[in-house]
């Protein structure tokens, strides 16, 4: 069975970083992309990073660009997201999931998300 | 970016009634699209991927189609589970995008 297990959110200040981690179990993590897609309260989903399954591939919203960095480690099958920064328009729930043809795919199997609220 | 544009945008049914939702695409994207369902305080779920083709474990209740720009998922008899929020989805290229949503309620 699947399984994706978000941690890492929490309350940060306006400008401040937070690193975010998902730990993948039940598939080969290697040989697959994955990415974090986030939804802000009460709004619809917005996808926000995609890394390729060896790591070297990487793409991001326009509305992050700049400010995150999305890093797998294989070893670990574990991905990343470090958020810099951070903007109270970044308040949100952040799933990771995993990401079905290569980068540009849709996306089979989501972890239960991590909550990041940004305020001070 | 590829808008997504998911109509109505809040449905009231009753359980055994016929639901279609649509979305329409801003350009074409072939049959890069796919359905989720997401309940209150979960993660969404995969129902319908490339358009028409069902996920493994989903009810057949559920069916997809179109191509191009303009795609429909269709419930054929409502059942009390399906009371939720559906989103559509583009994958014709990295920067996926999403529907705002239809909320299906209970009329």
């Amino acid at each position: 069975e699947v399984q994706l297990l978000e941690s890492g959110g929490g309350l940060v200040q306006p400008g401040g970083s937070l690193r975010l981690s998902c730990a993948a179990s039940g598939f080969t993590f290697s040989t697959y992309a994955m990415s974090w897609v986030r939804q802000a309260p009460g709004k619809g989903l917005e996808w926000v990073s995609v890394v390729s399954a060896g790591g070297v591939g990487t793409y991001y919203a326009d509305s992050v660009k700049g400010r995150f960095t999305i890093s797998r480690d294989n070893s670990k099958n574990t991905l990343y997201l470090q958020m810099s920064s951070l903007r109270a328009e970044d308040t949100a729930v952040y799933y990771c999931a995993r990401d079905i043809y290569d980068t540009s795919g849709y996306f089979a199997n989501w972890g239960q998300g991590t909550l990041v609220t940004v305020s001070s | 970016d590829i808008q997504m544009t998911q109509s109505p945008s809040t449905l009231s049914a009753s359980v055994g009634d016929r639901l279609t939702i649509t979305c329409r695409a801003s350009q074409s994207i072939s049959s890069w699209l796919a359905w989720y369902q997401q309940k209150p305080g979960k993660a969404p779920k995969l129902l319908i991927y490339k358009a028409s083709s069902l996920e493994s474990g989903v009810p057949s209740r559920f069916s997809g189609s179109g191509s191009g720009t303009e795609f429909t998922l269709t419930i054929s008899s409502l059942q009390p589970d399906d009371f939720a929020t559906y989103y559509c989805q583009q994958y014709n290229s990295y920067s996926r995008t999403f529907g705002q949503g239809t909320k299906v309620e209970i009329k």
